[in-house]
């Protein structure tokens, strides 16, 4: 079955500081992976999407993921964070057959002034 | 503004209550799907249908109903025998179409037992 881990509960990362968000996925055949984010107490929203092509996917708000084969990752990087950015973030795998998700645990991004 | 409508946004049910979430899209989207969750444990898929009048079972469907009789309205009935149906509950729904995987969110509905 199509999995992704998200190995840290919590990132805490200064204003102006590069941010990394964690992903390692599992899958057979080719991965669809995805990062959403959600403020407190909202929906989920779409941030970027890997299908195939480059390995730097660009997305909403400044972020982009690397795409890793080998390593089987797909970190989620914003290159300045913004306290605004503070968030809880999946990230996400297309289960086989259907567009069904699977998404991961979550990781509570927490961005200090 | 096209969306996903989600209501209530707060329900309190006592023990052995059914109570119905409402979910309506003017996506014009195909499939749409009920997560629940949980902290710590992410999202995890109740029911989903890929097209009115058809619906499958999600990892976590027991003590759940759902029903698809219109393209734009999905509502889902936590039953009394859900043994522990406080959560939070999300409503999402997909094209497909050159978009995969690309799921659109309502806000939300907090369901508490009391």
């Amino acid at each position: 079955a199509q999995s992704v881990a998200q190995p840290e509960d919590q990132v805490n990362v200064a204003e102006g500081n590069p941010l990394t968000v964690k992903c390692t996925y599992s899958v057979s055949g080719n991965p669809y992976l995805f990062w959403y984010v959600q403020y407190p107490n909202r929906g989920l929203q779409f941030l970027l999407k890997y299908i195939t092509g480059d390995n730097l996917v660009k997305g909403s708000y400044g972020f982009e993921a690397e795409f890793n084969k080998s390593q089987t990752s797909f970190h989620l990087k914003k290159p300045s964070a913004l306290v605004s950015d503070s968030a809880l973030y999946f990230c996400a795998v297309r289960d086989t057959g259907f567009q069904k998700l699977v998404f991961g645990t979550g990781t509570r991004l927490l961005v200090s002034p | 503004d096209g969306g996903i409508t989600q209501s209530p946004k707060y329900l309190f049910r006592k023990e052995g209550q059914n109570v119905t979430l409402s979910c309506e899209q003017n996506l014009n989207h195909d499939a749409m799907y009920w997560y629940r969750q949980d902290p710590g444990q992410g999202l995890r898929l109740i029911y989903y249908s890929q097209i009115v009048n058809d619906f499958q079972k999600g990892d976590i469907a027991e003590g759940y109903s759902v029903s698809r009789e219109k393209k734009e309205s999905f509502p889902l009935t936590v039953t009394s025998a859900q043994k522990n149906p406080t959560a939070f509950y999300l409503c999402a729904s997909s094209t497909g179409e050159g978009r995969p995987g690309e799921l659109f969110f309502g806000e939300g509905s907090r369901l508490t037992v009391l």
